[in-house]
């Protein structure tokens, strides 16, 4: 069965510090692969997504993420966090006609 | 503006009150989609639509019905609400599932509270 893991429920860090949010998946072939957030109260927005090509991508708001075929990752990354980076974070994967999501990251920045 | 909208935002029902979570979307995508958020489980999808007339079952199904009658519109639908469905409810669609680059554009989202 197709299954997206993020295996950190919670993560604190500080601002100006880096970030890195794990993701895993499982499934027979590359599937479309995307980063949203979800800031408190809010829908999800798209940070990027992944496809096919140029392995690192880049998004909004300073993310950028990486795939890696053989550990069937995509980890979220940043450089330097901002407290308004405060939210939830969720990977999700397209297969066929269907979205998954993991079950989400919650990431609290602190001063 | 290009976007998802959802209503209500907020609803609060009975036990069996029969119930619809309207969903329109002004980008004339052709996929559209709902999904429950609950604590620890992330979204999970309950239907979806790859055109007009076309709907398709979720991981999530039972107790939910929808209908895509107009491209725009998909909503929601509870027969008979029980509270095991008290959940937070996104809508979301895409120019086309499955294909290259289209992520998913999501409403704001209906919290549903069912006594």
């Amino acid at each position: 069965a197709q299954s997206v893991t993020q295996p950190d429920i919670h993560i604190t860090v500080s601002e100006g510090a880096s970030l890195e949010l794990r993701c895993n998946y499982s499934y027979g072939a590359t599937p479309y692969l995307f980063w949203y957030v979800q800031s408190p109260g809010q829908g999800l927005q798209l940070l990027l997504k992944y496809f096919s090509g140029d392995t690192l991508v880049q998004g909004i708001k300073g993310f950028e993420a990486e795939f890696k075929r053989s550990q069937s990752s995509f980890n979220l990354r940043k450089p330097s966090v901002h407290w308004s980076d405060a939210a939830e974070y969720f990977c999700a994967v397209g297969f066929g006609n269907q979205f998954y999501f993991g079950t989400g990251t919650s990431l609290t920045v602190i001063p | 503006e290009a976007q998802v909208t959802q209503n209500p935002r907020y609803l609060i029902t009975v036990t069996g009150k029969k119930l619809t979570v309207t969903c329109s979307q002004n980008m004339n995508h052709e996929y559209m989609s709902w999904y429950r958020q609950d604590p620890g489980l992330g979204l999970r999808q309950i239907y979806y639509s790859m055109n007009v007339e076309v709907t398709d079952k979720g991981d999530v199904p039972e107790g939910y019905k929808v209908s895509r009658k107009e491209k725009r519109n998909f909503p929601l639908i509870l027969e008979s609400p029980s509270p095991n469905q008290t959940s937070l409810y996104f809508c979301a669609s895409s120019p086309s599932a499955g294909a290259p680059g289209s992520p998913l554009h999501f409403g704001n989202g209906t919290r549903l509270t069912v006594t």
